[in-house]
């Protein structure tokens, strides 16, 4: 079966800090993965998505990016935070050609 | 541009009674729709879905409404129970994106079950 893996699970970045979010499925190849962001109030927001290794598409001009260097791992960065990158970010899946997404546990980031 | 909307933040039912959550988008290309449920600290959960060619679709206690001509659905849980108490997300897709399983979603709808 297939699993979703993100980390780490909680972390607290001063303002001008970097940043690296960790994704990792297991038990599938050639997944779509995605990055979403929960803001405090508002919904899921799709940050960037990748259809293969190295393809990356952003959704929203941000303060963030996205690499996908093995075909089952994708990590978000940032060189420098900002106040409002904090919130609550997601990581998921779908089979190529799937609507259904799986959702990691999530990584709540709160920027000082 | 908000293209899927909750306009209810919050609902509270009483345990064994029906809740009722709504969803309205504005996109015309939306072909899929979804729920998800989440938990605080979690990752959202598949609850159920719909393709645009239906207008219901069934799981236990889990029914989709879609109503196309006013871009609308709805999730009705039936009976509800406490452990449904969590926050709900619509979600949608766009003709030509199954490729990309691009989802857009609401703002959400926190269902409060009491018991």
């Amino acid at each position: 079966s297939q699993t979703i893996h993100q980390w780490p699970a909680t972390l607290v970045q001063p303002v001008g800090s970097p940043l690296s979010l960790e994704c990792t499925v297991e038990g599938t190849s050639n997944p779509n993965l995605y990055w979403y962001r929960q803001a405090a109030g508002r919904g899921l927001q799709l940050l960037f998505y990748s259809v293969g290794i190295g393809q990356i598409s952003s959704e929203v001009p941000q303060n963030l990016s996205a690499s996908r260097p093995q075909d089952r791992q994708f990590i978000l960065s940032s060189k420098k935070l900002l106040l409002s990158d904090s919130g609550f970010y997601l990581c998921a899946w779908s089979p190529l050609g799937a609507n259904v997404l799986t959702f990691g546990a999530g990584s709540r980031l709160t920027v000082l | 541009d908000q293209q899927v909307k909750q306009n209810s933040p919050s609902l509270s039912v009483q345990e064994g009674r029906i809740s009722i959550l709504n969803c309205d988008y504005t996109n015309s290309m939306f072909d899929y729709f979804l729920w998800y449920k989440k938990y605080p600290a979690e990752g959202p959960t598949f609850l159920i879905s719909i393709s645009s060619i239906k207008d219901k679709n069934e799981d236990g206690r889990f029914t989709v409404f879609l109503n196309k001509s006013a871009k609308h659905l709805s999730l009705h849980i039936v009976p509800s129970q406490p452990g449904d108490s969590a926050v709900y997300f619509c979600a949608a897709s766009a003709l030509g994106s199954s490729n990309t399983g691009k989802l857009i979603f609401g703002q959400g709808t926190t269902l409060q079950v009491k018991p």
